[in-house]
Protein backbone atom coordinates (compact mmCIF):
# COMPACT_ATOMS: atom_id res chain seq x y z
CA UNK A 1 0.00 0.00 0.00
CA UNK A 2 1.27 3.53 -1.53
CA UNK A 3 1.34 6.10 1.38
CA UNK A 4 0.83 8.47 -1.29
CA UNK A 5 -1.82 8.10 -3.32
CA UNK A 6 -1.51 9.76 -7.02
CA UNK A 7 -4.53 9.98 -8.83
CA UNK A 8 -4.87 9.32 -11.74
CA UNK A 9 -2.56 7.29 -12.77
CA UNK A 10 -2.84 7.62 -16.76
CA UNK A 11 -3.86 10.96 -18.40
CA UNK A 12 -4.02 11.39 -22.06
CA UNK A 13 -5.32 15.24 -23.37
CA UNK A 14 -4.99 17.20 -25.99
CA UNK A 15 -3.02 20.71 -26.54
CA UNK A 16 -4.48 23.78 -24.74
CA UNK A 17 -6.30 21.51 -22.24
CA UNK A 18 -6.67 22.33 -18.43
CA UNK A 19 -5.68 19.38 -16.07
CA UNK A 20 -5.60 18.52 -12.51
CA UNK A 21 -3.52 15.94 -10.48
CA UNK A 22 -3.76 14.78 -6.84
CA UNK A 23 -1.54 13.42 -3.93
CA UNK A 24 -3.44 11.88 -0.89
CA UNK A 25 -2.49 10.18 2.25
CA UNK A 26 -3.79 9.39 5.16
CA UNK A 27 -0.60 10.60 7.04
CA UNK A 28 0.74 14.14 7.92
CA UNK A 29 3.71 15.34 5.82
CA UNK A 30 6.03 18.66 7.12
CA UNK A 31 6.33 19.19 3.80
CA UNK A 32 5.32 17.70 -0.34
CA UNK A 33 7.24 17.75 -3.19
CA UNK A 34 6.58 17.79 -6.52
CA UNK A 35 8.86 15.95 -9.19
CA UNK A 36 8.82 15.36 -12.72
CA UNK A 37 10.63 12.70 -14.90
CA UNK A 38 10.94 12.25 -18.66
CA UNK A 39 11.87 9.03 -19.94
CA UNK A 40 15.30 7.76 -19.57
CA UNK A 41 16.09 10.16 -16.74
CA UNK A 42 16.11 10.92 -13.18
CA UNK A 43 13.03 12.78 -11.40
CA UNK A 44 13.53 16.62 -11.26
CA UNK A 45 11.98 18.58 -8.21
CA UNK A 46 9.55 21.05 -9.37
CA UNK A 47 8.02 22.83 -6.55
CA UNK A 48 8.02 21.88 -2.47
CA UNK A 49 5.22 22.65 -0.25
CA UNK A 50 5.50 23.34 2.81
CA UNK A 51 2.90 25.40 5.26
CA UNK A 52 -0.91 23.73 4.92
CA UNK A 53 -2.59 25.94 2.63
CA UNK A 54 0.47 27.10 0.47
CA UNK A 55 -0.41 27.44 -3.24
CA UNK A 56 2.65 28.05 -5.34
CA UNK A 57 2.89 28.99 -9.37
CA UNK A 58 5.27 28.02 -11.34
CA UNK A 59 4.66 29.44 -14.80
CA UNK A 60 1.56 27.07 -15.66
CA UNK A 61 1.90 24.99 -12.89
CA UNK A 62 -0.33 25.54 -9.79
CA UNK A 63 0.84 23.77 -6.77
CA UNK A 64 -1.42 23.67 -3.85
CA UNK A 65 -1.01 22.09 -0.41
CA UNK A 66 -4.11 20.97 2.12
CA UNK A 67 -4.86 22.81 5.28
CA UNK A 68 -4.05 19.41 7.72
CA UNK A 69 -0.85 18.93 5.21
CA UNK A 70 -2.13 15.53 4.62
CA UNK A 71 -2.74 15.93 0.14
CA UNK A 72 -1.46 18.37 -2.62
CA UNK A 73 -2.57 18.64 -6.21
CA UNK A 74 -1.09 19.84 -9.09
CA UNK A 75 -3.12 21.96 -11.82
CA UNK A 76 -1.41 22.64 -15.42
CA UNK A 77 -3.27 25.68 -17.58
CA UNK A 78 -3.69 25.12 -21.46
CA UNK A 79 -1.15 22.16 -21.33
CA UNK A 80 1.60 21.77 -23.75
CA UNK A 81 3.56 18.55 -25.25
CA UNK A 82 6.42 19.72 -23.45
CA UNK A 83 4.54 18.95 -19.98
CA UNK A 84 4.68 15.24 -21.20
CA UNK A 85 5.99 12.97 -18.91
CA UNK A 86 5.58 11.56 -15.07
CA UNK A 87 4.46 13.51 -12.27
CA UNK A 88 5.52 12.21 -8.93
CA UNK A 89 4.97 13.33 -5.57
CA UNK A 90 7.22 12.83 -2.45
CA UNK A 91 6.81 13.80 1.31
CA UNK A 92 9.33 13.89 4.05
CA UNK A 93 6.93 11.90 6.15
CA UNK A 94 7.02 13.47 10.10
CA UNK A 95 9.66 12.13 11.84
CA UNK A 96 10.55 9.22 9.52
CA UNK A 97 13.46 10.98 7.82
CA UNK A 98 13.07 9.64 4.07
CA UNK A 99 11.39 10.95 1.49
CA UNK A 100 8.62 8.84 -0.02
CA UNK A 101 7.02 8.60 -3.27
CA UNK A 102 3.71 8.30 -4.70
CA UNK A 103 4.01 5.98 -8.15
CA UNK A 104 2.99 8.63 -10.10
CA UNK A 105 0.62 10.31 -13.10
CA UNK A 106 1.90 9.57 -15.96
CA UNK A 107 0.32 12.71 -18.64
CA UNK A 108 0.77 12.78 -22.53
CA UNK A 109 -0.24 16.29 -24.14
CA UNK A 110 -1.00 15.46 -27.63
CA UNK A 111 -0.32 18.07 -30.30
CA UNK B 1 28.82 21.79 -11.18
CA UNK B 2 28.26 18.39 -12.15
CA UNK B 3 25.23 16.81 -11.57
CA UNK B 4 24.71 13.34 -10.04
CA UNK B 5 26.57 10.41 -11.90
CA UNK B 6 25.39 6.65 -11.84
CA UNK B 7 27.25 3.94 -14.04
CA UNK B 8 26.59 2.03 -15.58
CA UNK B 9 23.42 3.09 -17.51
CA UNK B 10 22.26 -0.19 -18.51
CA UNK B 11 23.14 -4.01 -17.03
CA UNK B 12 21.83 -7.31 -18.23
CA UNK B 13 22.43 -10.32 -15.68
CA UNK B 14 21.09 -13.39 -15.41
CA UNK B 15 19.12 -15.03 -11.82
CA UNK B 16 21.50 -15.72 -8.93
CA UNK B 17 24.33 -13.40 -9.73
CA UNK B 18 25.64 -10.61 -8.19
CA UNK B 19 25.61 -6.82 -9.60
CA UNK B 20 27.21 -3.39 -8.20
CA UNK B 21 25.69 0.08 -8.75
CA UNK B 22 28.25 3.34 -8.75
CA UNK B 23 27.04 6.34 -7.84
CA UNK B 24 28.73 9.65 -7.95
CA UNK B 25 27.00 12.57 -5.36
CA UNK B 26 27.03 16.88 -6.84
CA UNK B 27 30.63 18.08 -4.92
CA UNK B 28 30.02 18.91 -1.75
CA UNK B 29 27.25 16.94 -1.28
CA UNK B 30 27.18 14.42 1.92
CA UNK B 31 23.99 12.13 1.51
CA UNK B 32 23.68 9.63 -1.05
CA UNK B 33 20.13 7.81 -1.20
CA UNK B 34 18.97 5.06 -3.17
CA UNK B 35 15.92 4.01 -4.82
CA UNK B 36 14.07 1.33 -7.08
CA UNK B 37 11.56 1.93 -9.67
CA UNK B 38 9.09 -0.09 -11.35
CA UNK B 39 6.12 0.44 -13.18
CA UNK B 40 4.13 -0.96 -10.94
CA UNK B 41 5.43 0.29 -7.36
CA UNK B 42 7.17 3.79 -8.48
CA UNK B 43 9.51 4.79 -6.39
CA UNK B 44 11.14 2.51 -3.32
CA UNK B 45 13.50 3.93 -0.68
CA UNK B 46 15.98 1.62 -0.26
CA UNK B 47 18.70 3.27 2.54
CA UNK B 48 20.32 6.69 2.56
CA UNK B 49 24.04 7.03 3.35
CA UNK B 50 25.41 10.13 5.00
CA UNK B 51 29.24 11.00 5.88
CA UNK B 52 29.80 6.85 5.22
CA UNK B 53 27.38 5.95 7.62
CA UNK B 54 23.58 4.08 6.62
CA UNK B 55 21.50 6.66 8.39
CA UNK B 56 18.31 5.30 6.77
CA UNK B 57 16.89 1.68 5.68
CA UNK B 58 13.55 0.63 3.33
CA UNK B 59 12.35 -2.36 3.50
CA UNK B 60 14.37 -4.67 1.11
CA UNK B 61 15.33 -8.05 1.45
CA UNK B 62 19.54 -8.24 3.18
CA UNK B 63 20.49 -9.21 -0.15
CA UNK B 64 20.00 -4.85 -1.23
CA UNK B 65 23.28 -3.46 0.72
CA UNK B 66 24.94 -0.43 0.01
CA UNK B 67 28.22 2.00 1.55
CA UNK B 68 29.47 5.01 1.27
CA UNK B 69 33.17 6.45 0.71
CA UNK B 70 34.98 8.90 2.32
CA UNK B 71 34.70 11.19 -0.70
CA UNK B 72 30.68 10.77 -0.61
CA UNK B 73 30.63 8.08 -4.05
CA UNK B 74 28.94 5.06 -3.06
CA UNK B 75 27.79 1.93 -3.94
CA UNK B 76 24.66 -0.38 -4.24
CA UNK B 77 24.80 -4.32 -4.06
CA UNK B 78 22.39 -6.69 -5.08
CA UNK B 79 23.83 -10.90 -4.52
CA UNK B 80 21.48 -13.31 -5.61
CA UNK B 81 19.79 -11.59 -8.24
CA UNK B 82 16.03 -12.35 -8.76
CA UNK B 83 13.82 -11.37 -12.15
CA UNK B 84 11.65 -9.26 -9.58
CA UNK B 85 14.93 -7.26 -9.22
CA UNK B 86 14.55 -6.14 -12.83
CA UNK B 87 13.97 -2.39 -12.35
CA UNK B 88 15.60 1.21 -12.86
CA UNK B 89 17.74 2.52 -9.69
CA UNK B 90 18.63 5.68 -8.99
CA UNK B 91 20.47 7.01 -6.45
CA UNK B 92 20.13 10.59 -4.89
CA UNK B 93 22.08 13.07 -3.52
CA UNK B 94 21.73 16.49 -1.22
CA UNK B 95 23.90 18.76 0.81
CA UNK B 96 22.27 17.32 4.39
CA UNK B 97 20.13 14.64 3.58
CA UNK B 98 16.90 13.49 3.79
CA UNK B 99 13.98 14.65 6.71
CA UNK B 100 15.72 18.48 6.58
CA UNK B 101 13.26 19.72 3.41
CA UNK B 102 15.73 19.18 1.48
CA UNK B 103 15.83 19.09 -2.60
CA UNK B 104 17.01 16.03 -4.17
CA UNK B 105 19.39 15.74 -7.06
CA UNK B 106 18.97 12.38 -8.62
CA UNK B 107 21.20 11.03 -11.14
CA UNK B 108 19.47 9.63 -14.38
CA UNK B 109 19.84 5.66 -12.84
CA UNK B 110 21.20 1.98 -14.19
CA UNK B 111 18.43 0.51 -15.73
CA UNK B 112 18.66 -3.60 -14.41
CA UNK B 113 17.70 -6.62 -16.54
CA UNK B 114 17.51 -9.71 -14.83
CA UNK B 115 16.72 -12.74 -16.96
Amino acid sequence: TQLLEQSPQFLSIQEGENLTVYCNSSSVFSSLQWYRQEPGEGPVLLVTVVTGGEVKKLKRLTFQFGDARKDSSLHITAAQPGDTGLYLCAGDHTGGFKTIFGAGTRLFVKA
Amino acid sequence: KAGVTQTPRYLIKTRGQQVTLSCSPISGHRSVSWYQQTPGQGLQFLFEYFSETQRNKGNFPGRFSGRQFSNSRSEMNVSTLELGDSALYLCASSLQGQGANEKLFFGSGTQLSVL
